[in-house]
């Protein structure tokens, strides 16, 4: 079974704090992507890549970059957090880049910014 | 861009009765895959069922079916014979060719006893 790992399940950071969110897969997944869920909003997506070093913004990267520095690992940065991105977290990877490969996520991070 | 909409913000069942979540698509690309994820109050997504665009037939993974209607850019799950554990969040998702999925923003399902 593949297994996507996210670092933290609880996080409170003040506004202003630099928050590093990380995310590591274990089957060599080609994929990789960072969701927030947010209530009566879905999943909205923020960044994924689809290999090492390479990034692609989704539909809300601002206020967030990430970094793709190993195939494994795949890491979500708030430059400066702010209250207005307290929300859960979501990480995921897929196999292929191709449109019948399902996503499989980490249990989320649910980050608190004070 | 694609959009998703789910219209249904929370749904009830009874038990062992059938349940249709709804899901329209919105999108230009001529090949594109439809998914269902559930998600339960302990919070993992659970990926459920899939549906090619190109596909004849609709989709079915044990208690779960996908009805497909291409035309209508429809997909909605129905799930027969509920259960007590099929209470949870459900999301329809959209994947393009490049696999970057966009998800609606969920109906919640209660099945009563």
């Amino acid at each position: 079974d593949v297994k996507v790992t996210q670092s933290s399940r609880y996080l409170v950071k003040r506004t202003g704090e630099k928050v590093f969110l990380e995310c590591v897969q274990d089957m060599d997944h080609e994929n990789m992507f960072w969701y927030r869920q947010d209530p009566g909003l879905g999943l909205r997506l923020i960044y994924f890549s689809y290999d090492v070093k390479m990034k692609e913004k989704g539909d809300i990267p601002e206020g967030y970059s990430v970094s793709r520095e190993k195939k494994e690992r795949f890491s979500l940065i708030l430059e400066s957090a702010s209250t207005n991105q307290t929300s859960m977290y979501l990480c995921a990877s897929s196999l292929r880049t191709d449109n019948n490969s399902p996503l499989h996520f980490g249990n989320g991070t649910r980050l608190t910014v004070t | 861009a694609q959009k998703i909409t789910q219209t249904q913000p929370g749904m009830f069942v009874q038990e062992k009765e059938a349940v249709t979540l709804d899901c329209t698509y919105d999108t230009s690309d001529p090949s594109y895959g439809l998914f269902w994820y559930k998600q339960p109050s302990s919070g993992e997504m659970i990926f459920l069922i899939y549906q090619g665009s190109y596909d004849q037939q609709n989709a079915t993974e044990g208690r779960y079916s996908l009805n497909f209607q291409k035309a209508r850019k429809s997909a909605n799950l129905v799930i027969s014979a509920s259960q007590l554990g099929d209470s949870a969040m459900y999301f329809c998702a959209m994947s393009p060719e490049g696999n970057d999925m966009r998800f609606g923003a969920g109906t919640r399902l209660t099945v009563k006893p």
